[in-house]
C-alpha cells in the first residue's frame, strides 16, 4: 500500500519553542493531507485540512496562529507548532489522500512533549 | 456529543471471537471504515466498506453494517494476541474532501 512517512517520531522541546513536524506521501501524490491530534485514552480530533497551493482549512476551537500548516508541493505538509506550551503535548498524526481515492493512508504519528 | 461513538473496552480470550460496535449520526456517509492503532504507532487501515453494502468480509475480519439504526461492527475471528490494539470506527463527514471522523476507540484486550 501507499506510505506516508512522519518526522520526527518524538519531540521534546521547550516551552515557548516552535516544533515542526513533516508529512510526506513517499510513493504517491496527495492532494490533501489532513492532521489529526490525540490526547490520551481519547479519539482522534481533525485539526485541519490542507489542501496543495492553498491555505489549510482548521477546525473550529483550532488556533490557525499557533498551528501552522504549510502543503508545499503534493507530497509535502508540514504542521508547526508556534510558542508551544505544555498542553500542546500531544500525539499528531497525518493522513494523506491519493488524488481520486477515497483511502486516506496515515502516517506514524509524533509525540510531542513540551517541558 | 461525539458523531461517532464505541463502547471504550472489550476483552477477550485467544481464539475466541471479538465484535466491536460503532454507532454513528450522518446518514449521508457514504464510506465507513476500521482502522487499527497499537500502542505508540499510528492507524492502519483495516477495512472499510460502502455504505450500500450491508456486509464485507476479509480473512478473519467481517464488517456488517446496518444503515437503518446507523449502526456498524467488526468481528474478528480467531482472535490472537497480536490483535490488542485500540480500534477506531470512522465515517466520512465531507464527500467533497473525505474528513474523517473518527469514535473514541475501542481498547481490545486479548488474554490467553
Amino acid at each position: 500500500g501507499a506510505v506516508v512517512s512522519q518526522h520526527p517520531s518524538r519531540v521534546i522541546c521547550k516551552s515557548g519553542t516552535s516544533v515542526k513536524i513533516e508529512c510526506r506521501s513517499l510513493d504517491f501524490q496527495a492532494t490533501t493531507m489532513f492532521w489529526y491530534r490525540q490526547f490520551p485514552k481519547q479519539s482522534l480530533m481533525l485539526m485541519a485540512t490542507s489542501n496543495e497551493g492553498s491555505k489549510a482549512t482548521y477546525e473550529q476551537g483550532v488556533e490557525k496562529d499557533k498551528f501552522l500548516i504549510n502543503h508545499a508541493s503534493l507530497t509535502l505538509s508540514t504542521l508547526t507548532v508556534t510558542s508551544a506550551h505544555p498542553e500542546d503535548s500531544s500525539f499528531y498524526i497525518c493522513s494523506a489522500l491519493p488524488r481520486g481515492n477515497t483511502e486516506a493512508f496515515f502516517g506514524q504519528g509524533t509525540r510531542l512533549t513540551v517541558v | 456529543g461525539e458523531d461517532v461513538e464505541q463502547s471504550l473496552f472489550l476483552s477477550v480470550r485467544e481464539g475466541d471471537s471479538s465484535v466491536i460496535n460503532c454507532t454513528y449520526t450522518d446518514s449521508s456517509s457514504t464510506y465507513l471504515y476500521w482502522y487499527k492503532q497499537e500502542p505508540g504507532a499510528g492507524l492502519q487501515l483495516l477495512t472499510y466498506i460502502f455504505s450500500n453494502m450491508d456486509m464485507k468480509q476479509d480473512q478473519r475480519l467481517t464488517v456488517l453494517l446496518n444503515k437503518k439504526d446507523k449502526h456498524l461492527s467488526l468481528r474478528i475471528a480467531d482472535t490472537q494476541t497480536g490483535d490488542s490494539a485500540i480500534y477506531f470506527c470512522a465515517e466520512i463527514i465531507s464527500s467533497n474532501d473525505y474528513k474523517l471522523s473518527f469514535g473514541a476507540g475501542t481498547t481490545v484486550t486479548v488474554r490467553a
